[in-house]
């Protein structure tokens, strides 16, 4: 079984300049996430979706950061414009469901670099 | 959401018992305790999770107190692949995972 795929594995941007990320899940995982994880931290929610719905999207910051997931399968997250302090991996996650007993399968993630 | 504490960091030997500790003290009666951990440079792994009774798996084994305030994640035989950040997680009613800063394990060969 396919895990969970991102890409680009790593991106290099200068600040002010866009970025997208993009994620497929596992096969028939309803539910979708994308983490932010800070060097020497454990990853942050950034946004939850239950297939097409963004559930949970309290820690996004909207001025900046934009994310979809079309058709309720692959999701993209973007930043627009990125700032220095975006520098980070980016972590895509899926679930079966979201429940508090469900496992979450995570990507490898996307290391952002903003110079 | 509920918190955990962990150590920052424990040393084992190749082939021998680890035992991860974790105190969730504030744990409500319907927390999951889950435990994650993270290779480097990979995503988090999902390792074990349960609610009261002690739970094995191959991957680990989860020793969970009676008044569920403590957890104790057994890796039955270290390997170097063992070493990694161990994440303990309560899920609650949100099933959020909240994740802390983990614990890191070095395996000595």
């Amino acid at each position: 079984e396919a895990g969970v795929v991102q890409s680009p594995r790593y991106k290099i941007i200068e600040k002010k300049q866009p970025v997208a990320f993009w994620c497929n899940p596992i096969s028939g995982h309803n539910t979708l996430y994308w983490y932010l994880q800070n060097l020497g931290q454990g990853p942050e929610l950034l946004i939850r979706y239950e297939n097409e719905e963004a559930v949970d999207d309290s820690q996004l910051p909207k001025d900046r950061f934009s994310a979809e997931r079309l058709k309720g399968v692959d999701s993209t997250l973007k930043i627009q414009p990125a700032e220095l302090g975006d520098s980070a991996v980016y972590l895509c996650a899926s679930s079966l469901r979201h429940s508090s007993y469900n496992e979450q399968f995570f990507g490898p993630g996307t290391r952002l670099t903003v110079l | 959401d509920a918190k955990t504490t962990q150590p920052n960091s424990m040393e084992s030997n190749e082939e021998e018992p680890v035992h991860l500790p974790c105190n969730h003290s504030t744990i409500s009666g319907t927390d999951y305790i889950h435990w994650y951990r993270q290779l480097p440079s990979q995503g988090p792994e999902y390792v074990i999770h349960g609610l009261t009774s002690n739970v094995n798996n191959r991957m680990a084994s989860l020793a969970i107190a009676e008044d569920r305030k403590s957890s104790t994640l057994i890796l039955h035989r270290a390997t170097l692949r063992d070493a990694a950040v161990y994440y303990c997680i309560l899920a609650g009613a949100n099933s959020k995972l909240t994740f802390g800063k983990g614990i890191t394990l070095s395996v000595r060969p």
